[in-house]
């Protein structure tokens, strides 16, 4: 149930185009879901997160859509770009602790 | 420029060694998380303390891994007897307890041969 599933593993898209990364999770209870961003050989970085009172975040290009009845969230990147390439992952949170990472999706944006 | 801070970056040991980890959170926060992050297992939560008292570590084997919070600036994560499998970067985190934003380090990467 602290389980946090995310697909696709890894995603190539072209200079321009959206990406898109999905998350699913089973614990109700969870109040916090941010995504993370992680370049080779740094720590996560956060990027943008929601609480389940709302639908959609955006900030600049990255843009949160989440549906609580499905129980998934997603990461959308728009007008992607090469220096957008790195690791991101999802995770959901209760009280602001009892953290729980989804596996992760390596993103490689070409030029 | 605040930043959560780690040392050793990086460590090579033998089995059966000890290790020790050191954080060092950003100025003023209140909440300290270790994490592990390997490509089996992707990101861990091993410990989690709030004001140096530890609230979790339900994640952290017990017989060989020990969280502690000597100080508000000072969080170690140790390993004592090192064993192959521990290999991974280990990961320091903090915040500012309510708010759910963590900050990490840059991680330690440790291999035990």
């Amino acid at each position: 149930q602290q389980q946090v599933k995310q697909s696709p593993q890894s995603l190539i898209v072209q200079k321009g185009g959206i990406s898109i990364i999905n998350c699913a999770y089973e614990n109700t209870a969870f109040d916090y879901f941010p995504w993370y961003q992680q370049f080779p050989g740094k720590g996560p970085a956060l990027l943008i997160a929601i609480r389940p009172d709302v639908s959609e975040k955006k900030e600049g290009r990255f843009t949160i859509s989440f549906n609580k009845s499905a129980k998934q969230f997603s990461l959308h990147i728009m007008d992607s770009q090469p220096g957008d390439s790195a690791t991101y992952f999802c995770a959901a949170s209760l009280y602001g602790q009892n953290f729980v990472f989804g596996p992760g999706t390596r993103l490689s944006v070409l030029p | 420029d605040a930043r959560v801070t780690q040392t050793p970056r990086h460590k090579v040991t033998e089995m059966g060694q000890e290790v020790t980890m050191r954080c060092q959170p950003i100025l003023g926060h209140n909440t300290v998380f270790w994490y592990r992050q390997t490509m089996m297992q992707g990101l861990e939560l091993l410990a989690y303390f709030r004001n140096r008292a530890p609230l979790d570590d339900s994640g952290m084997p017990k017989d060989r891994f020990s969280a502690e919070m000597p100080d508000a600036t000072l969080a170690t994560l140790k390993i004592q007897p090192s064993e192959p499998r521990d290999s991974a970067v280990y990961f320091c985190a903090s915040g500012l307890y309510p708010a759910d934003t963590q900050y990490f380090g840059p991680g330690t990467r440790l291999t035990v041969l």
